[in-house]
């Protein structure tokens, strides 16, 4: 089957530097997204690896290894507002774009 | 408004009810997915158009369930007989198909509440 392995919570404080990982087993897909949802809002697009190695777009940084079936989303200067869940996601090549996302990671980030 | 728009955003109907939900998409975008998310949990793949297409339909997906996506814009998401197992958040998303990261753009989402 194709699922994709997530921390449940993670805990840091405002100003720290978080890394969130996601682990994957299917048989091959077209790249890993993130995706951040506040309580009660819409999932919204963080960042994509579709390559190998790291992607980074502000405070956020996104790094996938397709050998190691493995990806992070490094967050950084951390703030209060960035209390979300965080989903990677990928897009399987068989099964046209059927997108599979993992079950979130809640972000909690203390004063 | 040019993001994805949803509606109702909220349903509260009686098990074996049917319920139908629309989706309006970014204008611009030929992808349309369908997801349903329960508390917890991440966004569980239901259905996608490609236009007017619909090229992939999740097994999960029971014979209740059925979506259209008419003229290649605005699409429904129809459940029959509901049942109180379909209490969840309906979410759409709308993506370009010549993104190279294919981002999905979710709309806000409709709660469902079978009683």
């Amino acid at each position: 089957g194709q699922s994709l392995e997530q921390p449940s919570e993670v805990t840091a404080v405002e100003g720290a530097i978080v890394q969130i990982n996601c682990t994957y087993q299917t048989s091959g897909f077209y790249g890993l997204s993130w995706y951040q949802q506040h309580d009660g809002g819409a999932p919204t697009f963080l960042s994509y690896n579709g390559l190998d190695g790291l992607e980074e777009t502000g405070r956020f940084s996104s790094f996938l290894s397709r050998s190691d079936s493995y990806g992070y989303l490094l967050l950084q200067e951390l703030q209060m507002k960035d209390s979300a869940s965080y989903f990677c996601a990928v897009c399987p090549l068989t099964g046209g774009f059927k997108t599979i996302f993992g079950a979130g990671t809640r972000l909690f980030v203390k004063a | 408004d040019t993001g994805v728009s949803q509606n109702p955003r909220h349903k509260i109907t009686k098990r074996g009810q049917n319920v139908t939900f629309r989706c309006d998409p970014i204008s611009e975008h030929n992808r349309l997915y369908w997801y349903r998310q329960t508390l917890g949990q991440g966004p569980e793949f239901l259905t996608y158009f490609q236009n007017e297409a619909q090229l992939e339909k999740s097994r999960l997906l029971s014979d209740r369930f059925s979506a259209e996506r008419p003229k290649g814009s605005f699409s429904t998401l129809e459940i029959q007989r509901t049942e109180q197992g379909d209490s969840a958040m309906y979410l759409c998303a709308s993506s370009l198909a010549d993104s190279s990261t294919d981002t999905q753009y979710f709309g806000p989402g409709t709660r469902l509440t079978v009683l």
